[in-house]
């Protein structure tokens, strides 16, 4: 069965960090780019960034450039998410994917 | 960037019927590149049709995506009750990859 799942969600304060992570299963990851998106609450998608296959070229949303650090380890079928400096506006549930595959999405809460 | 404009935003209907929904680019998207999603409540996106047209695996084919260039359509043949969400568009091609605001399908 083809399955992502997302963890590492949770309540930081403004200005900190969170690391999220996507354990993926049931389909080669090493083969597929990656991607994160994000979904604030009551509001539509939004993409965040993307890597390709061997990690070798990664891009973002203009909103998160310099804050947040996308990665992966092929050996061990995990995606990250190395987010910084977080805001209030960064307040969403962050989705690991391929397009095909969808995790349920864990859900970060930037508040005081 | 490429801006994707979806209408209607709500689209009111009776099981049965048709729907019909449009994704409006900015500037052309390869068809490739195209995609609908649909999404319930508390639940993650599902893909329903990639590079415009194609179905994604298990997608029933009630659900038929086409156009080319600026203009894409999703049509639902015949809905049915578990078909009333929201769906959205993307294009996947130039960075940034964007979505489209959505389209509620309700129940009429």
């Amino acid at each position: 069965e083809v399955q992502v799942v997302e963890s590492g969600g949770g309540l930081v304060q403004p200005g900190g960090s969170l690391r999220l992570s996507c354990a993926a299963s049931g389909f080669t990851f090493s083969s597929y780019w990656m991607f994160w998106v994000r979904q604030a609450p009551g509001k539509g998608l939004v993409w965040v960034s993307r890597i390709n296959n061997d990690g070798s070229s990664t891009s973002y949303a203009d909103s998160v450039k310099g804050r947040f650090t996308i990665s992966r380890d092929n050996a061990k079928n995990t995606l990250y998410l190395q987010m910084n400096s977080l805001t209030a506006e960064d307040t969403a549930v962050y989705y690991c994917t391929n397009w095909f595959a969808w995790g349920q999405g864990t859900l970060v809460t930037v508040s005081s | 960037e490429i801006v994707l404009t979806q209408s209607p935003g709500t689209l009111s209907l009776s099981p049965g019927e048709r729907a019909t929904l449009s994704c409006r680019a900015s500037q052309s998207v390869s068809s490739s590149y195209l995609a609908w999603y649909q999404q319930k409540p508390g639940q993650a996106p599902r893909l329903l049709i990639y590079g415009a047209s194609s179905r994604a695996t298990g997608i029933p084919d009630r659900f038929s995506g086409s156009g080319s260039g600026t203009d894409f359509t999703l049509t639902i043949s015949r809905l049915q009750p578990e078909d009333f969400a929201v769906y959205y568009c993307q294009q996947y091609g130039p960075s940034p990859i964007t979505f489209g605001p959505g389209t509620k399908v309700d129940l009429k």
